[in-house]
């Protein structure tokens, strides 16, 4: 089955806890990003690859790293959390960049 | 960057009624433009997407317009359904990223 799948779902962790959120998708698709959604907010962007070894920022950056070392793979990497990363993460993959981006169920994070 | 405004933040409609949600971006550049649904818990998924090379697309009771000139695109439902009730967001794409409007929750009343 084509999916996008996070782990872990559901995060509790303490202020500067490294912590890190994988994303997996088994469409080989080239792009691939991660979202934050936060209420009225919307879903912004805070890294995205465009393929192996290929990242950018979003618009969000700030506090976060990735790395996409194989192509299935593209973890999110919060080295030192603060509660103002407390959200819901979001990774999301395509074919290319004007295609359907595809979503993981989400990961809900709790910075305390 | 690229600036999305999205309107309104809620609707209300009744059920066999049109809905329109529309939104404009800031940047002449932006070229792709994707429509979200969000269940409440669930994942965003695709609904319709239009490019900038065209004014008009139709999928069944959805379809999305694209004014370049004034740099806004809208998202009309028809014939509503209790089913079509959820969050919807719009999305620009510029340069390789995504911007995406603060979302509309439509509600459709049976």
């Amino acid at each position: 089955e084509a999916q996008v799948t996070q782990n872990p779902r559901y995060l509790i962790t303490v202020t500067g806890k490294k912590l890190t959120v994988t994303c997996s998708q088994n469409m080989n698709h080239e792009y691939m990003s991660w979202y934050r959604q936060d209420p009225g907010l919307g879903l912004r962007q805070i890294y995205y690859s465009m393929n192996v070894e290929v990242t950018d920022k979003g618009d969000v950056p700030e506090g976060y790293k990735v790395s996409r070392k194989e192509k299935r793979n593209f973890p999110l990497i919060l080295e030192s959390p603060s509660p103002n990363q407390t959200s819901l993460y979001f990774c999301a993959s395509s074919l290319g960049l004007r295609n359907e981006q595809f979503f993981g169920p989400g990961t809900r994070l709790t910075v305390l | 960057g690229e600036n999305v405004e999205q309107h309104p933040s809620t609707l209300s409609v009744q059920e066999g009624d049109s809905a329109v949600i529309k939104c404009t971006y800031s940047d002449s550049a932006s070229n792709y433009f994707p429509w979200y649904k969000q269940e409440l818990g669930k994942r965003p998924q695709l609904i319709i997407d239009i490019r900038s090379n065209v004014g008009e697309k139709k999928d069944q009771r959805i379809a999305v317009t694209l004014n370049k000139t004034a740099k806004h695109f809208s998202l009309h439902i028809t014939e509503t359904q209790p089913e079509d009730s959820a969050v919807y967001f719009c999305a620009a794409h510029n340069f390789n990223k995504f911007y995406f409007g603060s979302g509309t929750k439509l509600n459709v009343k049976p």
